[in-house]
């Protein structure tokens, strides 16, 4: 199975600040990643697919780069209602499998 | 607006078995693929298996193969997953997801979970 690693596990971050966390593949997964935001107790949201495309409704402070094995989630400007935790996925192969997630907290 | 809303979770002792079901609506559910993920208490998300729009293709991560069963029947615009032999450690929430394709240059395409239900509460416990 491709493992998913992400960086950091944690942040601390105030509102305003931009906001970059890293996800690496095992091995090469072309661009077959997305990203997903998940606040307690709620159902995982889609933000980012196909590394770098944002998903419909996503406001645009969210973008995502990277191919191959190395990949990041960048939030622009940190808003309130980001704070949360963020997973990627990887769409390559089976079993898919998600990063142990990144949760990011109000400094 | 397209929606999934799961059922049928519960409290089962160790060994018993568990049918989950996944209500869709606002969409044409024979057109996705769909997908099961699990989260346990605490833990992160944990993609459990999908499968292709008309039933005929399914794919399971390897600590269920064997004891969960994806089915679906489009007529009733519903998912299942069929749980046997439960362990402690299958407790989780449990997640249905709508799997769209995304096409891109070349003859490319790309999933995504785009659509969530609000997640069916599993424990097994003796």
């Amino acid at each position: 199975a491709i493992q998913m690693t992400q960086s950091p596990s944690s942040l601390s971050a105030s509102v305003g600040d931009r906001v970059t966390i890293t996800c690496r593949a095992s091995q090469d997964i072309r661009n077959d990643l997305g990203w997903y935001q998940q606040k307690p107790g709620k159902a995982p949201k889609l933000l980012i697919y196909a590394a770098s495309n944002l998903q419909s409704g996503v406001p645009s402070r969210f973008s995502g780069s990277g191919s191959g094995t190395d990949f990041s989630l960048t939030i622009g400007s940190l808003q309130p209602e980001d704070f949360a935790t963020y997973y990627c996925l990887q769409d390559y192969g089976y079993p898919r499998t998600f990063g142990p997630g990144t949760k990011v907290e109000i400094e | 607006e397209a929606q999934l809303v799961e059922s049928g979770g519960g409290l089962v002792q160790p060994e018993e078995s568990l049918r989950l079901s996944c209500a869709a609506s606002e969409f044409t559910l024979s057109s996705y693929w769909m997908t099961w993920v699990r989260q346990a208490p605490g833990k992160g998300l944990e993609w459990v298996a999908n499968i292709n729009r008309d039933g005929g293709v399914t794919h399971y991560v390897d600590s269920v193969k064997g004891r969960f069963i994806i089915s679906r029947d489009n007529a009733k615009n519903s998912l299942y997953l069929e749980m046997n032999s439960l362990r402690a450690e299958d407790t989780a929430m449990y997640y249905c997801a709508r799997d769209t394709t995304y096409y891109g240059p070349s003859n490319s395409y790309y999933d995504a979970f785009d659509v969530w239900g609000q997640g069916t509460v599993v424990a097994v416990s003796p």
